[in-house]
């Protein structure tokens, strides 16, 4: 069946980098996300690839998605106290337009 | 306009009252859902509307009903709810693979 996994927890200190990591399961997938979510608020997209990519860059953000090892990763770059947050993945495995999320990476950025 | 907007922001209610939540967008998305998060777990999607017509209902109980009357409003209306189903309604939108969400109702059920 769909199923996505993330480690639930990561601590980083200000400046230094986060890598933040996902695996799932379904090889169908057609697109995969990374949602940020700060606390009391609702779900920011944060940045999706394409699964016929292997790498995305958007500012201090890198997307890396090994299609053979079904493994996808987040880095932020010079991370800050703001970056603080969960961050979900989740996979669009269909035309349905339905997304398997994981559970979430809880990211603790320390002064 | 890139917003998805909610209202109210938060509501508390008792189990027999009747109440709604609000969900609008003017970014011509035609594709709108409902999804219900616990706390600190991922959301859980409940019904999704395809150019306002319901296509997917993931086996919500009856006492949500959802209502879209238009390209822009999606409507949750709700009744004789349950203190499990205190949660965070988010209402989201989608433009081709990608969604976009709207800020939530904290619903708390007393």
């Amino acid at each position: 069946g769909e199923d996505v996994e993330q480690s639930l927890f990561l601590s980083v200190r200000e400046g230094d980098s986060s890598v933040i990591n996902c695996t799932y399961t379904d090889s169908s997938s057609t697109y995969l996300y990374w949602y940020k979510q700060e606390p009391g608020a609702g779900l920011q997209l944060l940045t999706y690839i394409f699964s016929n990519m292997d790498m995305k860059q958007d500012q201090r953000l890198t997307v890396l998605l090994n299609k053979k090892d079904k493994h996808l990763s987040l880095r932020i770059a010079d991370t800050q106290t703001g970056d603080s947050a969960i961050y979900f993945c989740a996979e669009n495995a269909g035309n349905n337009r339905k997304l398997i999320w994981g559970l979430g990476t809880s990211l603790a950025v320390n002064p | 306009d890139t917003e998805v907007t909610q209202t109210p922001k938060h509501l508390v209610m008792g189990m027999t009252n009747k109440k709604s939540l609000k969900c609008e967008q003017h970014m011509g998305h035609r594709a709108m859902y409902w999804y219900k998060q616990k706390a600190k777990k991922p959301p859980e999607l409940m019904f999704v509307y395809s150019y306002e017509k319901l296509s997917i209902n993931e086996s919500v109980p009856s006492r949500f009903s959802p209502e879209c009357p238009n390209s822009s409003l999606l409507n949750l209306h709700l009744h004789a709810l349950q203190p499990e189903d205190s949660a965070l309604y988010l209402c989201a939108t989608a433009k081709g693979f990608e969604q976009f969400f709207g800020p939530g109702t904290r619903l708390t059920v007393l």
